[in-house]
């Protein structure tokens, strides 16, 4: 079973609104990763969050991080039609294996 | 410079058949990571390489399922004897060092088994 849990499944928001994904995790980690795939091919990383760190920004997009609760959110600011793919978050097991979640998809509306 | 690669983009294969699968690293990534992607699901790990070193093999589904790197570059995984719940996207990507460094995905190779 995958450790990385995201919520919503699905999102559909309308053009210019914010999206909320959020990732839950079960072991210590390193460093949480999100990462955007269009049409169910290639994944795009978007933004590495350190364990030290609470939270970053890289544009449009805004991660926390809380290694109390083992969790972590992406929030997108005025989504564009563009945005719309599956997002998933990504951490390592402790070893070498990365754990993915299963993605939320998001549909903006234009 | 070129990223990631993976070839064929697409495999059509009858069940029974082996297939072979490909993967370029981006030049000067060491680590090497093999995932499989069904229909509307997330990513399940397959197998990592640091180097032409696989330390972590767990995640390959049976032993029909095997990796290989050459030089430090170029990874080949090959499925022997393909079943139908084979079918799925294979994704490759690859990192400068360490596992957990930011990963670089290839566009991945459907393969579909009939």
């Amino acid at each position: 079973s995958q450790q990385g849990e995201e919520d919503p499944q699905a999102l559909s928001i309308q053009e210019g609104e914010n999206a909320t994904m959020n990732c839950s995790y079960k072991t210590s980690i390193n460093n949480l990763q999100w990462y955007r795939q269009n049409s169910g091919r290639g994944l795009v990383h978007l933004i590495l969050i350190r364990s030290n760190e609470r939270e970053k920004h890289s544009g449009r997009l805004r991660v926390t991080l809380d290694t109390s609760k083992k969790s972590s959110s992406l929030l997108i600011t005025a989504s564009r039609a563009a945005d719309t793919a599956s997002y998933f978050c990504a951490t390592l097991d402790g070893g070498f294996k990365t754990i993915f979640g299963a993605g939320t998809r998001l549909f903006v509306k234009a | 410079g070129a990223g990631v690669s993976q070839s064929p983009s697409n495999k059509v294969t009858e069940k029974g058949k082996d297939v072979e699968l490909r993967c370029d690293p981006i030049s000067g990534h060491t680590a090497l990571y093999w995932y499989r992607q069904s229909l509307g699901q997330g990513l399940e790990f397959l197998i990592y390489f640091q180097g032409n070193s696989a330390p972590d093999k767990s995640g390959l589904p049976s032993d029909r399922f095997s990796a290989e790197r050459t030089g430090g570059s170029v990874s080949t995984l090959t499925i022997q004897r393909t079943q139908q719940e084979d079918s799925a996207v294979y994704l490759c990507a690859s990192s400068y060092g360490l596992a957990a460094d930011t990963q670089y995905f290839g566009p991945g190779t459907r393969l579909t088994v009939l």
